[in-house]
């Protein structure tokens, strides 16, 4: 069973477009976490949610919005894609010991904006 | 706020030879401290994790990490690698009362026959 899953796996898409992608990890965890990483391979926390409230909210254009309908579940929305948004986006979850002692990441969102 | 450098980029070694990984470390409260890996085109897994106790620590396929407080560094280890150990590597810090992990810039490994 995966752990933490990620839909789809690849996404392309014209550029204005809105689109989702959704999370959902198996684990019981309680917090969960969007991550975006670059051409250049660098990572940069998006958000976190820990019990669906929203805990870490870096600065990241109000295009994106997470949602968390239940523990389980964190998607990530984006309205008007821009071209900068291509990326491949992870999913991930940790349990919640007031620090993320080890998280486990969705094999991650390939995203296209053309 | 935490931070974490990556002294390598990129890291060649031959097949069998061994390799290291240096990570640096900023932070002004205790922390702790990772190393993922992530094979091409797929996510991160974790490799070994500093939560507390030993400062060495080890993985199950030959890795090991050390961490020193005094010089702020967890250095990544390996004393024979394979072709299969071609990967980059992130190694990435959690200050013990905050919510986010913080990546360093990640090094590409490249194992060579």
């Amino acid at each position: 069973d995966t752990a933490v899953s990620q839909t789809p796996k690849y996404l392309v898409t014209q550029m204005g477009n809105d689109k989702s992608i959704k999370c959902e990890q198996n684990l019981g965890h309680d917090t969960m976490y969007w991550y975006k990483q670059d051409s250049k391979k660098f990572l940069k926390i998006m958000f976190s949610y820990n019990n669906k409230e929203l805990i870490i909210n870096e600065t990241v254009p109000n295009r994106f919005s997470p949602k968390s309908p239940d523990k389980a579940h964190l998607n990530l929305h984006i309205n008007s894609l821009e071209l900068g948004d291509s990326a491949v986006y992870f999913c991930a979850s940790s349990p919640y010991t007031g620090s993320p002692t080890e998280a486990f990441f969705g094999q991650g969102t390939r995203l296209t904006v053309v | 706020a935490q931070s974490v450098t990556q002294l390598d980029s990129q890291v060649p070694v031959f097949e069998e030879a061994p390799v290291e990984l240096r990570c640096n470390y900023s932070s002004s409260v205790s922390v702790y401290l990772f190393w993922y890996v992530q094979y091409p085109n797929q996510g991160l897994q974790l490799l070994l994790k500093y939560l507390s106790g030993s400062t060495l620590v080890e993985s199950i396929n030959g890795f090991e990490a050390e961490f020193n407080k005094s010089q702020t560094s967890f250095h990544l280890r390996k004393p024979s690698v394979h072709i299969s150990d071609t990967a980059e590597y992130f190694c990435a810090v959690s200050e013990v009362t905050d919510y986010k992990l913080s990546f360093g810039a990640g090094t590409t490994v490249t194992v060579r026959a």
